[in-house]
């Protein structure tokens, strides 16, 4: 009965290897997201998509790029990761309409770069 | 420019209550939240405002003045378990902005 899921937990890669991280939810929800979390624990917006649809595209390198199959699935692909990519990369979904609402996140995943 | 400042760390003890504050300075506002985090975890929703005034849920409540461009999050009858970090988030139009978090520690 996981709400919002993701995959892998734990991902250990090599600089220049191309990644993936997979997204979920059961709610029911319209709109889905991604969020960085670096080692400061500050949490910043990646990306957002709607029905999928993207929103929100907040000036992340273009080496990221989310796919929504559809509204309860939002992949993170990484190509030609760097060490700044290490992050406990979030996902999280809401309500859509006369907001704002609450957003549910995943458990994360923690993106190590050696 | 979007700027939103909470205190880095806070101490308190089982029992007491404490407040954690933020400010923001946002180009827009459609409501406030407050997450806790615990190390290692997701965020939690706890509580939000979009109108000033106090919201209570239980031992937590959150405050807003909108004209301060500020908010505050009080926790009563602190537990041991209330050790996390706390976020505050302005609602700017579609998406959350995040603090820099609270990192709060709660002592027996």
């Amino acid at each position: 009965d996981t709400a919002v899921s993701q995959t892998p937990k734990y991902l250990v890669t090599q600089m220049g290897n191309d990644k993936s991280i997979k997204c979920e939810q059961n709610l029911g929800h319209d709109t889905m997201y991604w969020y960085k979390q670096d080692s400061k624990k500050f949490l910043k917006i990646m990306f957002s998509y709607n029905n999928k649809e993207l929103i929100i595209n907040e000036t992340v390198p273009n080496r990221f790029s989310p796919k929504s199959p559809d509204k309860a699935h939002l992949n993170l692909h990484i190509n030609s990761l760097e060490l700044g990519d290490s992050a406990v990369y979030f996902c999280a979904s809401s309500q859509t309409g006369q907001g704002p609402y609450e957003q549910y996140f995943g458990p994360g995943t923690r993106l190590t770069v050696t | 420019g979007q700027n939103i400042d909470q205190p880095t760390e806070m101490t308190a003890t089982e029992g007491a209550i404490v407040q954690i504050n933020c400010t923001y300075q946002t180009s827009g506002f459609n409501g406030l939240f407050w997450y806790q985090q615990h190390a290692g975890e997701a965020p939690t929703f706890l509580s939000y405002n979009v109108l000033d005034g106090l919201e209570e849920k239980g031992r937590f409540s959150s405050f807003l003045s909108r004209s301060k461009g500020y908010s505050y999050l009080l926790l009563k009858e602190l537990q041991m378990k209330d050790s996390a970090s706390y976020l505050c988030a302005v609602y700017n139009t579609d998406k959350l902005i995040f603090g820099t978090g609270t990192r709060l520690q709660v002592f027996p």
